[in-house]
């Protein structure tokens, strides 16, 4: 059974703080991906990274920045968080190449800036 | 800019009927529509894709069409029941992206 997880379903931290939001997947997958959720804007892109190493700034990268040092392993920075950060954040995965495959994702982490 | 909208943020059906969400897009040529649930508190969860060039895809009490001259997606639940109540997302990729953009999914409650 294919997985993604996150390192925390609920996180709390205080604005300036460094955070730091971790995504594992077990499926071997050459692309992932971050996003946050927030009602009435729907799912954004913040990166993804297609490679070990490799990445590609979203629909929304102000503010954050990310890792890949293994391919089953991506991070989500936030350098200094602030207020508007308080969201939900998903990570995904999928395949490379093969473009009907869909995008597993993770349960989330409900992230609140204070 | 790319838009994608569904048609409501929140839809009641009663019970045992077929319940439509729609999935509207503009300044888009997707190749690929994707269908999602997602549960309060959960990530998304992949129903159905369908391509540019197929008007109709079935998966038991599920079916998506495909009409890209109005830029429209339509996805029926048959026989609705409680269970089926979630938010129900559309996402669009392009050939050569991995991308995929989404709505801002429609809230489905199903009345018993």
């Amino acid at each position: 059974d294919v997985k993604v997880t996150q390192s925390s379903r609920y996180l709390v931290k205080r604005t300036g703080e460094k955070v730091f939001l971790e995504c594992v997947q077990d499926m071997d997958h050459e692309n992932m991906f971050w996003y946050r959720q927030d009602p009435g804007l729907g799912l954004r892109l913040i990166y993804f990274s297609y490679d070990v190493k490799m990445k590609e700034k979203g629909d929304i990268p102000e503010g954050y920045s990310v890792s890949r040092e293994k391919k089953e392993r991506f991070s989500l920075i936030l350098e200094s968080a602030s207020t508007n950060q308080t969201s939900m954040y998903l990570c995904a995965s999928r395949r490379t190449g093969m473009f009907t495959d869909t995008q597993y994702f993770g349960p989330g982490t409900r992230l609140t800036v204070l | 800019s790319q838009k994608i909208e569904q048609n409501s943020e929140a839809l009641n059906i009663q019970e045992g009927k077929t319940a439509t969400l729609t999935c509207n897009y503009t300044n888009y040529s997707p190749a690929y529509l994707q269908w999602y649930r997602q549960d309060p508190g959960r990530g998304p969860v992949f129903l159905l894709l369908i391509r540019e060039n197929e008007k109709e895809k079935r998966k038991e009490r599920l079916k998506v069409t495909f009409d890209t001259t109005l830029k429209q997606s339509l996805f029926h639940i048959t026989a609705s029941q409680p269970a089926d109540s979630a938010t129900y997302l559309c996402a669009l990729s392009n050939f050569g992206n991995e991308k995929l953009t989404f709505g801002t999914g429609t809230r489905l409650t199903i009345i018993p």
